[in-house]
């Protein structure tokens, strides 16, 4: 069975852009969550979605948002990109939020 | 903010000692501790979710123990190999789980051949 897929791998974005981040969960996982990860951190809590309902968000600015489509599969949206906005970005698949979490390989974002 | 902290930040151990670290989280609110292994290049390997407190789990020669009266969660290496060179993330879930997880900075453990 395939695992999470997130799509870029790698991105290259200038100042004032915006950015759509794809994931792919595991099939039959109906709860996706997405992180940042900076050089030197745990990974930070953006967003959960879970039966395409957003069930939980971290200290993000309004600039992230993110969606869940009927498939499960998920966007991640970053509006006017920041030089602090370069990071890995994480996707995370489960049954639901009381299981262990399937990580993506992320989309390494470079803002410029 | 809530605070996951981890220690140490970095380990070396030679192979087949065994080792520890620590993973200290708030002791209110608590819904469940997750520990994760991100080897270099791969996508961060869930370890064990525990939800109970003095739940203890094992996975071959890994196990961890949880004590949430206390906020402190250990994970134990028996025999250290050198593919167990990784790092080692803990994430506590708060608020029924809706709050999403918080991760700690990870113990980046280097087993020397």
């Amino acid at each position: 069975d395939a695992g999470v897929t997130q799509s870029p791998t790698h991105l290259i974005k200038t100042r004032g852009q915006h950015v759509t981040l794809r994931c792919s969960p595991i099939s039959g996982h109906k709860s996706v969550s997405w992180y940042q990860q900076v050089l030197g951190q745990g990974p930070q809590f953006i967003f959960q979605y879970y039966e395409k309902e957003e069930r939980g968000r971290g200290n993000f600015p309004d600039r992230f948002s993110a969606r869940q489509f009927p498939n499960y599969s998920s966007e991640l949206n970053v509006n006017a990109l920041l030089l602090g906005d370069s990071a890995l970005y994480l996707c995370a698949s489960s049954l639901s939020r009381d299981h262990e979490q399937y990580f993506g390989p992320g989309t390494r974002l470079t803002v410029t | 903010i809530l605070n996951v902290e981890q220690s140490p930040q970095s380990l070396h151990v030679q192979e087949g000692d065994s080792t520890n670290f620590t993973c200290s989280f708030p002791s209110s609110n608590f819904y469940a501790l997750h520990w994760y292994r991100w080897e270099t290049a791969k996508s961060p390997e869930a370890l064990f979710v525990m939800t109970l407190n003095g739940d203890e789990k094992k996975k071959g020669r890994i196990s961890a123990t949880l004590n949430t009266k206390e906020g402190y969660s250990y994970l134990y290496i028996k025999g250290s190999q050198p593919e167990d060179s990784a790092t080692y993330l803990c994430a506590f879930g708060s608020g029924g789980g809706a709050d999403g997880l918080t991760f700690g900075k990870g113990t980046h453990l280097i087993i020397q051949p």
